[in-house]
């Protein structure tokens, strides 16, 4: 049973546009949460994170907002570039452990 | 720097063959972790290791071995190779359980 799901396998925006990207866990015992970014033939880079007692935190263009009653998850990217175009990952951690549960991606292309 | 570093890139192998997948890292982290990821799906966590001389099962160790002899290297085995076992292979380390996880370049294994 997948604990976290991206819904939307793939986004289409435009440069200079707002880019959203949704995540959903249905375990409120995860305390960690973490985007990452893969380009194609490498391995995911870390992207930002966001601790369970947040609900927003900032990075340049990057924002990841944290809905604890909703169990969901986004990441913002302002103003997109095409050198954003990649997979995005969600990642969650519960406190206690180690392993990172994965999402299986959203692919994001940004368009001139 | 090189960070996380696999070998082989690629490898294809028979059924029933057996190989090593070597991660090696050189930021002195005490944790690393094997992923795989199939198409369509997030990564899922095969084994880990919380220092030298320690090991862990994840979600999917079936048909694998990892040893850590030394900090900085983390093997996986597969000892007798089957063609579910196809897919890309990431190695990562961290500095504790709670950080972010920082991923090598990934291994492409065919077995037919």
């Amino acid at each position: 049973d997948q604990q976290v799901k991206q819904n939307s396998p793939s986004l289409s925006v435009q440069e200079g546009r707002i880019s959203i990207l949704n995540c959903d866990y249905t375990n409120s015992m995860f305390d960690y949460f973490l985007w990452y970014k893969k380009y194609p033939a490498e391995g995911p880079t870390f992207l930002i994170s966001i601790s369970s007692i947040k609900d927003k935190n900032e990075d340049g263009r990057f924002t990841v907002f944290l809905n604890k009653s909703a169990k969901h998850l986004s990441l913002h990217i302002v103003p997109s570039q095409p050198g954003d175009s990649a997979v995005y990952f969600c990642a969650i951690q519960r406190n206690s452990g180690y392993a990172l549960n994965f999402g299986k991606g959203t692919s994001l292309l940004v368009t001139p | 720097n090189a960070g996380v570093t696999q070998t082989p890139k690629f490898r294809v192998l028979k059924t029933g063959q057996s190989m090593t997948l070597l991660c090696a890292q050189d930021m002195n982290h005490e944790y690393m972790y094997w992923y795989r990821q199939d198409p369509g799906m997030g990564l899922r966590l095969i084994h880990y290791s919380v220092g030298e001389g320690t090991t862990a099962k994840g979600e999917v160790p079936d048909g694998y071995n990892v040893s850590r002899l030394k900090k900085q290297n983390f093997l996986l085995g597969l000892e007798s190779a089957a063609p579910s076992q196809t897919s890309v292979y990431f190695c990562a380390s961290s500095y504790s359980g709670l950080n972010e996880q920082f991923f090598g370049p990934g291994t492409r294994l065919t077995v037919l």
